[in-house]
């Protein structure tokens, strides 16, 4: 069954610092994913999506992900985090089954605290 | 352009109301979908419409629940004989196509006393 895995619930990081919140999916073939980032009391805000060609997708905010098959990962990276990045990230994995649904499946977020 | 609306934004009912939950897409999407946001089970998908399509209801949880969309538009979530597990933050989304990435709306959460 596809699924999304992303193994860290909680992390601290200093602003400035870089960071990286790893999204591990299932999926029986080439997956759409996306990143989506929830502060609080908000809707989902999409930051950055990959559905095929360049493995490397730049988004908004100053984030990127990087799609490796061989590993089933879609990693997030920021080079320098800021206050404002404070939030919860959630990775999904567009699905298709069937005629045409493309529901996402997500995984459980990471909700990232950012330190003065 | 205008984004994705939901009303109410909060919404408090006695267990055994029904409840009714608005969804605005953005203008000219064509796919409009339904998910639901709570401690337990996370986000999970409930509903899907795309276009003049029969809609995919495998997501809803029990037969309380129902959507409907009307002029390809406005959607309704309803919520029969509600339950207290039913108290989450519902979430509207829109995508201008198939496959196309979803944009959400700021949701409507539900507390059921």
């Amino acid at each position: 069954a596809q699924s999304v895995t992303q193994p860290d619930i909680h992390i601290t990081v200093s602003e400035g610092a870089s960071l990286e919140l790893r999204c591990n999916y299932s999926y029986g073939a080439t997956p759409y994913l996306f990143w989506y980032v929830q502060s609080p009391g908000q809707g989902l805000q999409l930051l950055l999506k990959y559905f095929s060609g360049d493995t490397l997708v730049q988004g908004i905010k100053g984030f990127e992900a990087e799609f490796k098959r061989s590993q089933s990962s879609f990693n997030l990276r920021k080079p320098s985090v800021h206050w404002s990045d404070a939030a919860e990230y959630f990775c999904a994995v567009g699905a298709k089954w069937g005629g045409a649904t493309n529901k996402l499946i997500f995984g459980t977020g990471t909700l990232l605290a950012v330190q003065p | 352009g205008a984004g994705v609306s939901q009303s109410p934004s909060n919404k408090v009912t006695e267990k055994g109301k029904d409840v009714e939950l608005r969804c605005d897409p953005i203008s000219g999407h064509t796919a409009l979908y339904w998910y639901r946001q709570s401690l337990g089970q996370g986000l999970e998908f409930l509903i899907y419409f795309q276009g003049n399509s029969a809609p995919d209801k495998s997501g809803l949880p029990s037969d309380r629940f129902s959507a409907e969309r009307t002029g390809g538009s406005v959607s309704t979530l309803t919520i029969q004989r509600t339950q207290q597990e039913d108290s989450a933050v519902y979430l509207c989304a829109s995508s201008l196509e198939l496959a196309a990435e979803q944009y959400f709306g700021p949701g409507t959460r539900l507390t059921v006393t």
